[in-house]
């Protein structure tokens, strides 16, 4: 365990569905991304939260919704998504503007495969 | 151009040998560089940072970083299959301090 935790760490779901992707940490952080990672791609990302407030939002369809109810959590909520949606999907923390010295401790990911 | 590019490889190397792995950045301002491992099915691992041109040394890791060349590099001695994972190369750019910009990753075998 990395101290970021997701739930839950594969999911199927069909195009009509409603599920939600939990992320967790208990590091102290007060920074919490999600990125999508793709086969053969660069780790893409999706939000960015800083204080429990959204600093990014990096062109995502709106059928991806964050929330982040406080510092410790973060959450993805997912509707009618496509087939090219499926995806490893990372949550990440950092300690609030220090990135640039600590990097990111992430989420051992939630596997997604939209059918 | 990509902000951040790396050889997608497969990089082959027998147990045992340097591993060489390579980034470019783009943007010329970045400050801080950073090396992840990812094993197969499993998420990012940080490994190495470094900071300031030159060399850091840790354990069998060594990362090198020419701000002026916009290179960084990543070198694993005494090759071990257990090394056998793709290494994200990241930055921190000027414009986006408050993220990581990560290659694709390059894909290491190492072979016993």
């Amino acid at each position: 365990e990395t101290g970021v935790t997701q739930t839950p760490r594969h999911l199927v779901m069909g195009m009509t569905n409603k599920k939600s992707l939990k992320c967790e940490q208990h590091l102290g952080h007060n920074a919490m991304y999600w990125y999508k990672q793709s086969a053969k791609k660069p780790l893409e990302l999706m939000f960015v939260y800083s204080l429990e407030e959204r600093v990014e939002n990096n062109s995502v369809p709106s059928r991806f919704s964050p929330e982040c109810p406080n510092s410790s959590h973060l959450f993805l909520h997912l509707h009618t998504l496509q087939p090219e949606d499926s995806a490893l999907y990372l949550c990440a923390s950092s300690p609030t503007g220090q990135v640039a010295h600590y990097g990111y401790t992430f989420g051992s990911g939630t596997r997604l495969t939209v059918v | 151009q990509k902000e951040v590019e790396q050889n997608s490889g497969p990089l082959s190397v027998p147990e045992g040998a340097i591993a060489s792995l390579n980034c470019t950045y783009s943007d010329r301002g970045s400050q801080s560089f950073f090396w992840y491992r990812q094993y197969s099915g499993k998420s990012p691992e940080l490994i190495m940072s470094i900071y300031s041109n030159g060399d850091k040394e840790d354990g069998r890791f060594t990362a090198q970083l020419n701000k002026a060349s916009q290179y960084v590099s990543l070198l694993i001695r005494d090759s071990q299959p257990s090394d056998s994972a793709t290494y994200l190369c990241a930055v921190v750019g000027v414009g986006s301090a408050r993220q990581l910009t990560f290659g694709s990753g390059t894909q290491l075998t190492v072979l016993p």
